[in-house]
Formats: structure tokens, sequence, C-alpha cells
């Protein structure tokens, strides 16, 4: 079956303006995870959504939020973006429930440069 | 806070056994993780570990240590193939996985 997803792989914006990646998750997951990955600075907990709530959020400002639809698919959107923001996106998916042993699949990610 | 440590980086040379720590100190504990991820590719699953002892699955394992705040990836007849950041990732008591920085592992021949 496909995996998990992402799009775009690679963008390039603008100090100020302000970008939509989106995720579709394996067929049958519906909790999307997003995280932000920067060097030395590991994976960061941005959200979670399953079943197109917001279940879980980490300590990131309101210029990031996100969503999940019907389908299970999930998008994040980031407002005035900053130089800081530059990082690579991954986005994971794992089963229905919430089980301590899931295991989550990630996507190749959105490598996001702002300048 | 929650905090996961893990060192930065190690090398090893080809053949041998390496062991990469993990400490953490979490709200809660369901379960510790341990992915590969390899340079500009997407982490993938390698272990699971929630009751104390040692898994082990090929030529990894993985223990824990509840009482300590402690795991450690073990990885047996290194291949330069196995160059990659190792993660630890803890699930706190909201089912959220906290992640380490990761381990940056270098094989040398």
């Amino acid at each position: 079956k496909a995996g998990v997803t992402q799009t775009p792989r690679y963008l390039i914006k603008t100090r100020g303006q302000q970008v939509t990646l989106s995720c579709s998750p394996i067929s049958g997951h519906r909790s999307v995870s997003w995280y932000q990955q920067t060097p030395g600075q590991g994976l960061q907990f941005l959200f979670e959504y399953f079943s197109e709530t917001q279940r879980n959020k980490g300590n990131f400002p309101g210029r990031f939020s996100g969503r999940q639809f019907s389908n299970s698919r999930s998008e994040m959107n980031v407002s005035t973006l900053e130089l800081g923001d530059s990082a690579l996106y991954l986005c994971a998916s794992s089963r229905p429930g919430q089980g301590s042993n899931t295991e989550a699949f990630f996507g190749q990610g959105t490598r996001l440069t702002v300048v | 806070g929650q905090n996961i440590d893990q060192p930065t980086e190690m090398t090893a040379t080809e053949g041998a056994i390496v062991q990469i720590n993990c400490t953490y100190q979490t709200s809660g504990f369901n379960g510790l993780f341990w992915y590969q991820q390899h340079a500009g590719e997407a982490p993938t699953f390698l272990s699971y570990n929630v009751l104390d002892g040692l898994e082990e699955k090929g030529r990894f394992s993985s223990f824990l240590s509840r009482s300590k705040g402690y795991s450690y990836l073990l990885l047996k007849e290194l291949q330069m193939k196995d160059s990659a950041s190792y993660l630890c990732a803890v699930m706190d008591s909201n089912y959220q996985l906290i992640w380490g920085a990761g381990t940056k592992l270098i094989i040398k021949p």
C-alpha cells in the first residue's frame, strides 16, 4: 500500500509570506502528526490531528496552524514566514485509535527555505 | 519539563558493535521508540520497548530501564549502510511522542 505522501517536497518562500503544506496518510490511518526538524534540534512536535480534531499541540506560535479533512488528509499552514521557519517539515501517520505501541510512519518531508 | 538526551554524534568501525544511549525525563511513560533516519530520508521505525529488558531484532537490540529513565540501542556487525541518525522517542502520558535530537552515527571502514 502507498506510504505517507507529502507535497511539495521543496519550497522556497520569502519572509512575510504564508505557506501551506499537504500530507496524505497511509490508507486507514486516522492520526496525523506534524513535526519540524532542524539540524541539532531534532524533531519538534507541532500538532496531531485525529478524526478532523486537533488532539495535541506543541509549543509553536499561532502562526503555525493545521487542519484535517474527512479523508484524513491534513494540511499545515505557516503565516508571516520568518527566516527561522526554514526546516524540514515531516508528517507522520499512525493506525486508528490511541495505543501506546502505535508505530508512526513518516513521509519524505517538505524542505521549506525562507529567504 | 520533558527532556530526551542522546549523544550528538558517534563514530564506529565497520564490523564492530556500537551502543547509543538515551536518557529521558517525561510526564508519564507509555513506551520508548527508536527510529533510524538516513540523510535526506524519512525516519523509519526500528524498535519499541515498554517493559524493562532487552528486545533483540537481528543485528539491532534495544534495552529499557524504566526506573533509571534509560534506554540504549545496540548495533552489532556494523555495516556502512548503518551510517545514519538514530532517534530516541518516548510516548508520554498523553500518548504524545517526545523526541530526542538524534545521534549521528558515522561508520568508518
